[in-house]
């Protein structure tokens, strides 16, 4: 069979939906957490970070929550939009962004 | 703002040629990094600097590898000789140095046959 490496993790919504996309991270000792997003063909663009003192951040449709005891991260969409649909990586830092770590990503299709 | 500029958005090259990737960062940003992007690595840090200086290229794979920043406006990205396993997307990113988020170029798809 074809390896796990080869396929990412797809959520699939309707229009309207709200959307959670999940992330696990591995270092209790990262300072910053990240979402990115990244259309066909494009680069990775910044949508909301959190620091680790913090356990929810709002921005426009989008709320990160963070959860250190498990070490879970989460990236909520209200109203999903068609435009939305992208691959959305979680990313950790330490002491800034220089050490960046992203994570294997997750699609998310949205259908009108 | 033009945003973080990258040339060639694709390359397609013979095995054992010189292959070289430009970047131009946001200007002001003093924080520059190169990403390689593949199926089965996802995102993987190759090599960051800070005001123009080398920081970390710990993540470069091997020799053939080769980073540059001449100047806070032009870094590049050399492969020589390249191989097909160096297929990938490779992006650059910048920043201003600290609690700054990065911002991306769109990449360079590298095709090594």
């Amino acid at each position: 069979g074809e390896s796990v490496g080869l396929h990412l993790p797809t959520l699939s919504v309707q229009e309207g939906d709200n959307s959670i996309i999940n992330c696990a991270y591995s270092n209790s000792a990262s300072d910053y957490f990240i979402w990115y997003k990244q259309e066909s063909g494009k680069g990775p663009q910044f949508i909301i970070d959190i620091r680790s003192n913090m356990d929810k951040r709002q921005g426009q449709r989008v709320t990160v929550l963070l959860n250190k005891t498990v070490k879970h991260l989460s990236l909520q969409i209200a109203a999903t939009q068609p435009g939305d649909s992208a691959v959305y990586f979680c990313a950790e830092a330490n002491s800034g962004y220089s050490t960046l770590t992203f994570g294997k990503g997750t699609m998310l299709l949205v259908s009108p | 703002d033009a945003g973080v500029i990258q040339s060639p958005r694709h390359e397609v090259t013979e095995m054992g040629q010189e292959v070289t990737l430009r970047c131009k960062p946001i200007s002001g940003h003093n924080s520059l990094f190169w990403y390689r992007q593949t199926m089965m690595r996802g995102l993987e840090l190759l090599i960051y600097f800070n005001n123009n200086v080398p920081i970390d290229d710990s993540g470069m794979p091997e020799d053939r590898f080769s980073a540059k920043m001449p100047n806070a406006s032009f870094s590049t990205l050399k492969i020589q000789p390249s191989e097909p396993r160096d297929s990938a997307v490779y992006f650059c990113a910048s920043s201003q140095q600290g609690d700054s988020p990065l911002h991306f170029g769109n990449g360079t798809r590298l095709t090594v046959t």
